[in-house]
């Protein structure tokens, strides 16, 4: 079944502990996306990658890091989370080019940083 | 890209046609409409999107007016399952970040 998974699906955390959210899809998609939703701010794009070796920042990527090293993989990192990143995160990826260019989202994050 | 307007909340029958509205009077000529939607605190899903014509696949169907300042999404037999924030988003196609920017969307609620 063609899908983006994204691990873990909850995560609790303390301020400065990094860590990790991974991302995976099967798709051989070139393009991935990492998002956060806030209420009230909808959904904000942090990073992107058109491909492999290939990150570049989105509307808020303060505070995160990111790595493409195979297609597959795009893993979030949080080096020193803090509590203003306690959020939903969503993981997408997408084909380039296509006629029907549509975007695939895991299921998302809950992160709470105390 | 283009702002969109959408009303925040409607209800429909179970097993009637849901008909869910979009404004989008600043659109451009290269600009698509793209509908997701998201269910509860899933990711979003994709619908469906078109440039100028009508499109339907399996999931629904998208009218989009002459002057392409608005557009419809319909949901031919709405289920209990399609109870959802729809986003109706308005985007370039381009060779650039590919950025989504949902707004508010429309909460429907589907009644039994």
């Amino acid at each position: 079944e063609a899908q983006v998974t994204q691990n873990p699906r909850y995560l609790i955390t303390v301020t400065g502990k990094k860590l990790t959210v991974t991302c995976s899809q099967n798709m051989n998609h070139e393009y991935m996306s990492w998002y956060r939703q806030d209420p009230g701010l909808g959904l904000r794009q942090i990073y992107y990658s058109m491909n492999v070796e290939v990150t570049d920042k989105g509307d808020v990527p303060e505070g995160y890091k990111v790595s493409r090293k195979e297609k597959r993989n795009f893993p979030l990192i949080l080096e020193s989370p803090s509590p203003n990143q306690t959020s939903l995160y969503f993981c997408a990826s997408s084909l380039l080019g296509a006629t029907n260019e549509k975007l695939f989202f895991g299921s998302g994050t809950q992160l709470s940083v105390l | 890209d283009a702002k969109t307007t959408q009303p925040p909340s409607m209800d429909c029958a179970e097993g009637r046609a849901a008909n869910l509205p979009c404004n989008h009077s600043t659109i451009s000529g290269n600009e698509y409409v793209y509908w997701y939607r998201q269910i509860h605190s899933q990711g979003p899903q994709y619908i469906i999107h078109g440039l100028k014509n009508n499109e339907t696949n399996e999931m629904a169907s998208l009218i989009i007016t002459e002057d392409r300042k608005s557009s419809t999404l319909i949901l031919p037999h709405a289920t209990l399952r399609d109870t959802a924030v729809y986003y109706c988003i308005v985007r370039k196609r381009d060779t650039g970040r590919r950025a989504l920017t949902f707004g508010s969307g429309t909460r429907l609620q589907v009644q039994p």
